[in-house]
């Protein structure tokens, strides 16, 4: 089976601060880790994966994540934070081993930027 | 280009009744999603399909049936709506597979049961 987990419903971030919305997931096998975000009344963008390489992987508006085995973990990073960064965050697994299509989706992160 | 389109927008169903929700593509993928998103639960896959002519089961496909008869469009019906089927509902297309590719969602649907 697998899951994943987003452990903070809320994150608040000073603008121009780093910020970290964290992810942990759970597969027998490899894992293939996405990050969504979603925009109020829009459905969800593509932000990034991890498919396989470099554990620090790079995506859109600045963001990049880190796959960590070790600690099972997708943590979503970004440098310095901007109010437009304020949206809701998805973490997403599929365990490579399966055969199935199926994306697992966690619940969600509201990140919200203060100026 | 406009990506994923998803029709209606909005819709207040009374219990028992029926609707189909559109799901129309142009960037020619062959994998459509139909999700839906309910508050604390993230998104669910209802039914997916990898190709036209084809679909298949999701985590929670009671309830719903889906047709893709056309590659560029998936449909998805409710024969008999309950209130359990309050939702916003997504529709997604990705090129490949959904735990490898990309997927580009669509605005959504959002749907009250009374």
């Amino acid at each position: 089976a697998q899951s994943v987990a987003q452990p903070e419903d809320q994150v608040n971030v000073a603008e121009g601060n780093p910020l970290t919305v964290k992810c942990t997931y759970s597969v027998s096998g490899n894992p293939y880790l996405f990050w969504y975000v979603q925009y109020p009344n829009r459905g969800l963008q593509f932000l990034l994966k991890y498919i396989t390489g470099d554990n620090l992987v790079k995506g859109s508006y600045g963001f990049e994540a880190e796959f960590n085995k070790s600690q099972t973990s997708f943590h979503l990073k970004k440098p310095s934070a901007l109010v437009s960064d304020s949206a809701l965050y998805f973490c997403a697994v599929r365990d490579a081993n399966f055969g199935n299509e199926k994306l697992t989706f966690g619940t969600g992160t509201r990140l919200t930027i203060i100026p | 280009n406009a990506g994923v389109t998803q029709t209606p927008k909005f819709r207040v169903l009374k219990t028992g009744q029926s609707m189909t929700l559109l799901c129309a593509q142009d960037m020619n993928h062959e994998y459509m999603y139909w999700y839906r998103q309910d508050p604390g639960m993230g998104l669910r896959l209802i039914h997916y399909s990898v190709g036209e002519g084809t679909t298949a089961k999701g985590e929670v496909p009671d309830g719903y049936n889906v047709s893709r008869l056309k590659k560029q469009n998936f449909l998805l019906g409710l024969e008999s709506a309950a209130p359990s089927q309050t939702s916003v509902y997504f529709c997604a297309s990705s090129y490949g597979l959904a735990g490898v590719s990309e997927q580009y969602f669509g605005p959504g649907t959002r749907l009250t049961v009374t």
